[in-house]
């Protein structure tokens, strides 16, 4: 079955600089794969997601790429903000059997004023 | 905007009682799912729903965790008796469909389940 990985485990920044979030995944069948945001106490939230015909997808100050050959995925955020701090899980769902997602561990970002 | 509804938003009970969990998907969505997340992991599936069927429950400690979509809308998760390494959040999340692997997920805000 599918496997991801997630790093780093946590990630402190300085308010305005980027934060970079890494994963990988195991089965070549994985499609898509989904970022999600989980504030203390909520819920994961959809932030972006990205599907295997696509290299990179950007929304705003969030950008994801997508390495199919060596089954990378990354999280980008440029010129974050304190908000912004939260724990991130990536996600891959493979095109086959029942479309099983499989979540990473997560990362917990830090973002100091 | 349409949300996914969990109750209650949290729960403490004494090891080998019963406890239940509800969810309302958002209207229209044909598939739900209930995940299980240990803190400081991510979240893990336990059950999923196609309308009232259930499409995988290979995860789900069948010994005493039950779960049903009866009308295809709402669904209940129930453990019994609940032990101390059942605590936990529940979550439960919602799709449009399952036949299409690309479907977005949304997730409620989940139970924190304290078994004491």
């Amino acid at each position: 079955g599918e496997n991801v990985e997630q790093h780093p485990s946590t990630l402190s920044v300085q308010e305005g600089d980027s934060a970079v979030i890494k994963c990988t995944y195991s089965d070549s069948a994985s499609n898509y794969f989904p970022w999600y945001k989980q504030e203390l106490g909520k819920g994961p939230q959809l932030i972006i997601d990205i599907r295997s015909n696509v290299g990179e997808k950007k929304d705003q100050r969030i950008a994801v790429t997508l390495n199919k050959t060596a089954k990378h995925f990354s999280l980008h955020i440029t010129e974050t903000q304190p908000e912004d701090s939260a724990v991130y899980f990536c996600a891959a769902r493979p095109n086959t059997g029942g479309f099983k997602t499989i979540f990473g561990a997560g990362t917990r970002l830090f973002v100091k004023a | 905007e349409a949300e996914v509804a969990q109750s209650p938003r949290y729960k403490i009970t004494e090891k080998s009682q019963a406890v239940a969990f509800w969810c309302d998907p958002i209207s229209g969505h044909a598939t739900l799912y209930w995940y299980r997340q240990i803190l400081g992991q991510g979240p893990e599936l336990l059950v999923q729903f196609q309308d009232e069927s259930v499409v995988d429950d290979s995860q789900l400690p069948k010994d005493r965790f039950s779960a049903e979509r009866l009308k295809g809308v709402d669904s209940t998760l129930k453990i019994q008796p609940a032990e101390l390494g059942d605590s936990a959040m529940y979550l439960c999340a919602s799709s449009i469909r399952t036949s299409v692997s690309t479907d977005t997920q949304y997730f409620g805000p989940g139970t924190r389940l304290t078994v004491l």
